[in-house]
């Protein structure tokens, strides 16, 4: 059973929309929970990291954790072309190993 | 903070050379460097993960005596992709962590095209 579930299919969205990506996962033991953008041909950069359950906030940034359902999911407010990129949710547990989902890509559109 | 550098961002080489990628952690000390394969639109694949002084772990699957790491200082991983072939080619990512930060630091990753 793969730990990270198939992120959703990509996205287009008009620019101002409020864009929900999210990841499902199985391991009950994951502990901390991170969002990484990743722009074309380049190393995936942190946006945030959430330990246990809960919500972040940070700008326009929103991630939410929800363990009991496990679910995690990045929400973007007033999204901008500049946000354009895929977004890959990651996590990890006991034994720091990081699991990736696939990654879903962005297009905000003018 | 927390800045990983990745050199060289492209290279383009001929089958049955070796190339050696760098990265550098700039600001603070690794003490584990990861080193990812990402094929496009996939995720990134863990390929191998070394600690300072010691000897990479390496992932099924992923061949060590093609996919040499070298850990030898706290600020320095080298990747040599050994007799590369085509099917080498990939973007290849470290990422790097140091004590007391959570939330690994990737590098720009490297292009690696064989010809």
């Amino acid at each position: 059973q793969k730990e990270v579930e198939k992120d959703p299919g990509p996205l287009s969205v008009p620019e101002g929309a409020i864009v929900s990506l999210n990841c499902t996962y199985s391991n009950s033991a994951f502990q901390y929970f991170m969002w990484y953008r990743q722009y074309s041909r380049k190393g995936p950069e942190l946006l945030m990291y959430t330990y246990s359950s809960g919500n972040k906030e940070d700008g326009r940034f929103t991630a939410q954790v929800d363990k009991s359902s496990k679910y995690i999911s990045l929400f973007i407010r007033d999204s901008q072309p500049s946000d354009s990129a895929t977004y890959l949710c990651a996590m990890s547990g006991p034994g720091n190993q990081f699991y990736f989902g696939t990654g879903t890509s962005l297009t905000v559109i003018p | 903070g927390a800045v990983v550098s990745q050199h060289p961002s492209r290279v383009i080489c001929k089958s049955g050379t070796s190339v050696k990628i760098e990265c550098r952690s700039l600001d603070f000390q690794a003490t584990t460097m990861f080193w990812y394969r990402q094929f496009p639109k996939q995720s990134l694949m863990l390929m191998a993960t070394s600690n300072e002084g010691s000897k990479a772990t390496y992932e099924q699957g992923v061949e060590k005596d093609k996919f040499l790491i070298n850990h030898a200082s706290l600020t320095l991983s080298t990747l040599t992709v050994t007799s590369a072939h085509p099917e080498d080619s990939s973007f290849y990512i470290c990422s790097a962590a140091g004590q007391g930060y959570y939330g690994y630091t990737f590098g720009s990753g490297t292009r690696l095209t064989v010809v």
